[in-house]
C-alpha cells in the first residue's frame, strides 16, 4: 500500500528556534495534509496544500507541496512551548471504486519538544 | 462547537474479552472512521463508514469488525481481545463534500490488553 515516510522522528528544540520537518512517499499525491497532535488529545488539521510547488501559510507555519507531488514540507519559525506535540503528514488513500471519501495514509510522525 | 466523542479515556481488558468502542459525532458527517495509533508507526486505519450501515476494511482489519446502525454513531468492536492489541485508539469523521480529508479527531482511547 502507499507510505509516507517522515522526518525527523523526533526534534528537541530551543524556545525561538525555527523547525523544519519534511515527509516522502513512493507514490503520487495529489492533495498533501499536516496534523498536529497535542499531548492527550486527537490530531488537528493544520494546513491542506490542493497543488504541486503551492507554498501555504496559517500563522507561523509553512507548508510545500513538492515539485514531484512525492513530498511535502512543514517549516515553523520562531517556535513557542505550545508548538509541542506530533506532527503528521497525510494524504489521500486510493479506493477501488475511485473516491477517497477521506481514507487518509498518515506518515510515522514527528515528535516536537521546545524547551522554554 | 464541532465535537467527536469516544466513550472511554481509558480502558483495561483481559485476553478473550469481547471490547466495544463507542464514538459519537454531533457534525452529521457522512463519513467515520477508526485509527490506531502506536509509537513510530503513526495512525493506522482499522476501517472507515461512508454512510450507514456500510463499511469498507482499511489497511490492518484483522482481529477487529466495526458497526454503524446510525449516522451518529460508529462502533469498534474486537471480538476476542488480544495483548498486540494494546493501543490508542482514535475515531474521526469528515463529511463527504471536497473538504472529506478534513478529519475531525476524539481525544482517543488507551486500550491496555491484559
Amino acid at each position: 500500500g502507499q507510505q509516507l515516510n517522515q522526518s525527523p522522528q523526533s526534534m528537541f528544540i530551543q524556545e525561538g528556534e525555527d523547525v523544519s520537518m519534511n515527509c516522502t512517499s513512493s507514490s503520487i499525491f495529489n492533495t498533501w495534509l499536516w496534523y498536529k497532535q497535542d499531548p492527550g488529545e486527537g490530531p488537528v488539521l493544520l494546513i491542506a496544500l490542493y497543488k504541486a510547488g503551492e507554498l501555504t501559510s496559517n500563522g507561523r507555519l509553512t507548508a510545500q507541496f513538492g515539485i514531484t507531488r512525492k513530498d511535502s514540507f512543514l517549516n515553523i519559525s520562531a517556535s513557542i512551548p505550545s508548538d509541542v506535540g506530533i506532527y503528521f503528514c497525510a494524504g489521500p488513500s486510493r479506493r477501488a471504486g475511485g473516491t477517497s471519501y477521506g481514507k487518509l495514509t498518515f506518515g510515522q510522525g514527528t515528535i516536537l519538544t521546545v524547551h522554554p | 462547537d464541532v465535537k467527536v466523542t469516544q466513550s472511554s479515556r481509558y480502558l483495561v481488558k483481559r485476553t478473550g474479552e469481547k471490547v466495544f468502542l463507542e464514538c459519537v459525532q454531533d457534525m452529521d458527517h457522512e463519513n467515520m472512521f477508526w485509527y490506531r495509533q502506536d509509537p513510530g508507526l503513526g495512525l493506522r486505519l482499522i476501517y472507515f463508514s461512508y454512510d450507514v450501515k456500510m463499511k469498507e476494511k482499511g489497511d490492518i482489519p484483522e482481529g477487529y469488525s466495526v458497526s454503524r446502525e446510525k449516522k451518529e454513531r460508529f462502533s469498534l468492536i474486537l471480538e476476542s481481545a488480544s495483548t498486540n492489541q494494546t493501543s490508542m485508539y482514535l475515531c474521526a469523521s469528515s463529511d463527504q463534500g471536497h473538504t472529506n480529508e478534513k478529519l475531525f479527531f476524539g481525544s482517543g482511547t488507551q486500550l491496555s490488553v491484559l
